[in-house]
């Protein structure tokens, strides 16, 4: 079955713009994650979803925000670009979200470059 | 804040080796732990996951280690091949959790196969 794809897989953006993201799950997965990477801070959790509420939020500020719709897809949206966003945004997705019983399947990231 | 860290960014083994990776955890909370393995331009993929109640769980050529009593947990690689190749990542999180998913991702470990 096909895994979770995001799109787009690269994007160039400028200070102070806006981006969004999005991502489709495995079919079938309800609970759909958001992750940053960046070479200095790491993997860092940003938010998760569940059918479309938002159950779970790391600490990153307001400017970070997503949704997921009803038919499980998700969009992360960032605000006010900045320098420090740039990084590769990886979405995860597992049945209903629960450690330990759900496998949690990555998907190949948006790389997103700030200038 | 709580955070899980790895000892060493990079280990540099020769085929046919075994590799030892090493991830320290803070979290004494934390009882479901993971392994991930992130190939150059691919999301993280789950190798093996062990819970705080085993300290030992073996998949095919892999072993998990747990010694709770020093927040530690290592990955060992049996018969190291070019395809391991790669960035590994120790995760922790509590299983079950109603709050849903939410991992804590350790720094990483380069892993270089020399043939």
């Amino acid at each position: 079955k096909a895994g979770v794809t995001q799109t787009p897989r690269y994007l160039i953006k400028t200070r102070g713009q806006q981006v969004t993201l999005s991502c489709s799950p495995i079919s079938g997965h309800r609970s759909v994650s958001w992750y940053q990477q960046t070479p200095g801070q790491g993997l860092q959790f940003l938010f998760e979803y569940f059918s479309e509420t938002q159950r779970n939020k790391g600490n990153f500020p307001g400017r970070f925000s997503g949704r997921q719709f009803s038919n499980s897809r998700s969009e992360m949206n960032v605000s006010t670009l900045e320098l420090g966003d740039s990084a590769l945004y990886l979405c995860a997705s597992s049945l209903e979200g629960r450690e330990g019983v759900d496998e949690q399947f990555f998907g190949p990231g948006t790389r997103l470059t700030v200038l | 804040g709580e955070s899980v860290g790895l000892h060493l960014p990079t280990l540099s083994v020769q085929e046919g080796d075994n590799s030892i990776i090493n991830c320290a955890y803070s979290n004494s909370a934390s009882d479901y732990f993971i392994w991930y393995k992130q190939e150059s331009g691919k999301g993280p993929q789950f190798i093996i996951d062990i819970r705080s109640n085993m300290d030992k769980r073996q998949g095919q050529r892999v072993t998990v280690l747990l010694n709770k009593t020093v927040k530690h947990l290592s990955l060992q690689i049996a018969a190291t091949q070019p395809g391991d190749s790669a960035v590994y990542f120790c995760a922790e999180t509590r299983a079950g959790e109603t709050s849903g998913s939410r991992l804590t991702f350790g720094e990483g470990t380069q892993l270089t196969v020399n043939p």
